[in-house]
């Protein structure tokens, strides 16, 4: 079975401009998440998709930020404008029961965002 | 809020020598824990997770931890690495109920021959 797949794998872009990350989570996986990893600390939670309905965003930093999942299958993850702070790595993962009950995510290898 | 520290960020060990990476949580009521393992230009990989029952978790390519609730660790440990094990490993925990799984910052394991 394909994996969690997320493109482009590094994108360097400059302060203000805009950037959208893809993620093609594993196919009939209903749960998406994405995380996100700033330089030298953790990786953190950013929000969770069931299906094409956003369950949790908490973790989204500021409006600059934009998650959708149209149709429930492949996601984006746009910034606009993107800021210098917004360097990092930013992690999907898939699975098909909500991690609450079945304890298992596929992640991604993850996309490297650089803003210069 | 809950939270893990990974108090190496990282360990540099040779072949063959055993190896502990650690890791503690914030005290919770029902916590779930996990290590994933990233190698080099991949995606993070379940190593192993303690939901309940026996407090000595084995996981893949031969690593084990240990939950100790009364010292909130859940230490990882392999008697004996390789080359291969080089990798950033994450320890991370959900607490019951929530989607969200805690990240630590990573620890950077680098075996060297």
């Amino acid at each position: 079975e394909a994996g969690v797949t997320q493109f482009p794998s590094h994108s360097v872009i400059e302060k203000g401009q805009t950037v959208t990350l893809r993620c093609d989570p594993i196919s009939g996986h209903d749960n998406l998440y994405w995380y996100r990893r700033v330089m030298g600390k953790e990786i953190k939670f950013l929000l969770h998709f069931v299906k094409e309905s956003k369950q949790d965003e908490s973790g989204m930093p500021n409006n600059r930020f934009l998650a959708e999942r149209t149709g429930g299958t492949y996601s984006t993850l746009k910034v606009q404008p993107a800021e210098l702070e917004d360097s990092g790595v930013y992690f999907c993962a898939s699975s098909q029961e909500a991690v609450s009950r079945a304890n298992v995510l596929t992640f991604g290898a993850g996309s490297r965002l650089t803003v210069l | 809020a809950q939270s893990v520290t990974q108090l190496d960020s990282q360990v540099p060990v040779f072949e063959e020598a055993p190896v502990e990476l650690r890791c503690n949580y914030s005290s919770s009521v029902s916590v779930y824990l996990f290590w994933y393992v990233q190698y080099p230009n991949q995606g993070l990989q379940l190593l192993l997770k303690y939901l309940s029952g026996s407090t000595l978790v084995k996981g893949i390519n031969g690593f084990e931890a240990e939950f100790n609730k009364s010292q909130t660790s859940f230490h990882l440990r392999k008697p004996s690495v390789h080359i291969s094990d080089t990798a950033e490993y994450f320890c991370a925990v959900r607490k019951g109920g929530s989607e969200k799984l805690v990240f630590g910052k990573g620890t950077k394991l680098t075996v060297n021959p």
